[in-house]
């Protein structure tokens, strides 16, 4: 089975500052790794997947993760934010094999201020 | 053109009630899901489908009745509604690559009164 822990609930930060969040997973298997988004009263939105090779994974809106295996950590980052990344941010998990099956994080939720 | 659409998006009701979800996805993908949100935003799978099979089924009460009558549609019938069954339902389909991305529906948010 699998468990992701989104380590913080909500992320206050100021426009153009930088910003981490954080997610660990636990899993007997190995797993592709994701973040997504979702604005307000909106749908999820892929940001970014690890699925092998480089641990450094660049995806939309200037967002980054890296994927530590020893740490079982696949954190976010983006270097400066504005306040249109204001929004919930979702950390998922699905096993190599068998069907797709994404397991999630609680969320966290990234409030920026002008 | 919306590649996964739901309808409705949003549905009031009292308890007791029996209400559908639609959904249907034009990307041409074989695997279809729905997921549920609650008020804390948590997201948790529900059921999948794979070219109109039933192939996952998480702990959900047996009010809950999936049908998928093609592998583009995936409906979600929910009988004897109960206050806890209010959440936003997510519709979801991801391609046989197994990548793992899956695309989402905007959601159907239900309230139960």
């Amino acid at each position: 089975a699998q468990s992701v822990t989104q380590l913080d609930s909500q992320v206050p930060v100021f426009e153009e500052a930088p910003v981490e969040l954080r997610c660990n997973y636990s899993s007997s298997v190995s797993v592709y790794l994701f973040w997504y988004v979702q604005y307000p009263n909106q749908g999820l939105q892929l940001l970014l997947k690890y699925l092998s090779g480089s641990t450094l994974v660049k995806g939309i809106n200037g967002f980054e993760a890296e994927f530590n295996k020893s740490q079982t950590s696949f954190h976010l980052r983006k270097p400066s934010v504005h306040i249109s990344d204001t929004a919930e941010y979702f950390c998922a998990v699905t096993p190599f094999s068998g069907y797709n099956k994404l397991i999630f994080g609680a969320g966290t939720r990234l409030a920026v201020h002008p | 053109d919306t590649a996964v659409s739901q309808t409705p998006k949003y549905l009031v009701t009292q308890m007791g009630n029996d209400k559908s979800i639609k959904c249907e996805q034009n990307l041409g993908h074989d695997t279809m899901y729905w997921y549920k949100q609650d008020s804390k935003k948590f997201l948790k799978i529900m059921f999948s489908y794979n070219n109109k099979e039933l192939i996952i089924n998480e702990t959900v009460p047996n009010r809950f009745s999936p049908k998928s009558p093609d592998k583009a549609h995936l409906n979600l019938h929910i009988n004897s509604l109960e206050l806890g069954d209010s959440a936003v339902y997510f519709c979801a389909s991801t391609p046989q690559d197994h990548t793992g991305e899956l695309f989402f529906g905007e959601g159907s948010r239900l309230t139960v009164l």
